[in-house]
């Protein structure tokens, strides 16, 4: 089993649409957890922490649900400029930033 | 403000050659350096991390090795590539602590071995 699973898409979704992305992760001592993005043939680039009450930032809500080793991602009304890979990244305890990515799930957003 | 440079870019070599990549960082002392791989629809895996000069921790057996020469230097080499090696190789570094919105990536380098 990998250590943080994500459905791989692609999701293709008229402007507008609500999209939401699952991410489960296998380590129950995983302790922060992020998503990223990453646009074709680009770096992968830091979209949100994800904290334990849950978060929001703008267009963007991250939930975390730690019994069931479950994070999510939704994206309110999308745009054309959200089109990208979406990275599910779970960080391990210990003494350095050791993060396991997921494979990512590509989100393409048309007009 | 910190940044990291990657080069080269984009790299065409032969199965058999050598590999130099080489990360730095600007605006920041004694980083936490990565290297990692992506493959084609894979996700990142971490292949080197190190916390100081001269301090290399290896997360997967591989023909690869990693060296850091300077603080903020990163250096990933193989002495002979192999078509498994091919992938977007990305350098990141990181505070020391942890923070809570690091790591950074570098723009990245796209290897072709043929």
């Amino acid at each position: 089993r990998k250590e943080v699973e994500q459905d791989p898409g692609p999701f293709n979704v008229p402007e507008g649409a609500t999209v939401a992305f699952n991410c489960t992760y296998s380590n129950s001592a995983s302790q922060s957890f992020f998503w990223y993005r990453q646009d074709c043939r680009k770096e992968p680039k830091l979209l949100m922490s994800v904290y334990s009450s849950g978060n929001e930032d703008g267009r963007f809500t991250a939930q975390l649900n730690r019994a069931s080793q479950y994070i999510s991602l939704l994206i309110r009304d999308s745009k054309l400029s959200d089109s990208a890979t979406y990275l599910c990244v779970v960080k391990t305890a210990g003494g350095y930033n050791k993060l396991i990515f997921g494979a990512g799930t590509r989100l393409a957003v048309h007009p | 403000s910190q940044t990291i440079h990657q080069w080269p870019a984009t790299l065409v070599q032969p199965v058999g050659s050598p590999l130099s990549l080489e990360c730095t960082v600007e605006g920041t002392s004694n980083p936490n350096l990565y290297w990692y791989r992506q493959a084609a629809g894979r996700g990142l895996q971490l292949l080197f991390y190190s916390v100081g000069i001269g301090q290399i921790s290896s997360e997967v057996p591989q023909n690869l090795s990693a060296s850091r020469p300077q603080d903020r230097q990163f250096i990933l080499s193989s002495k002979k590539l192999l078509l498994s090696d091919s992938g977007f190789y990305l350098c990141a570094w990181s505070v020391a602590s942890g923070g809570p919105r690091d790591p950074y990536f570098g723009p990245g380098t796209r290897l072709t071995v043929l």
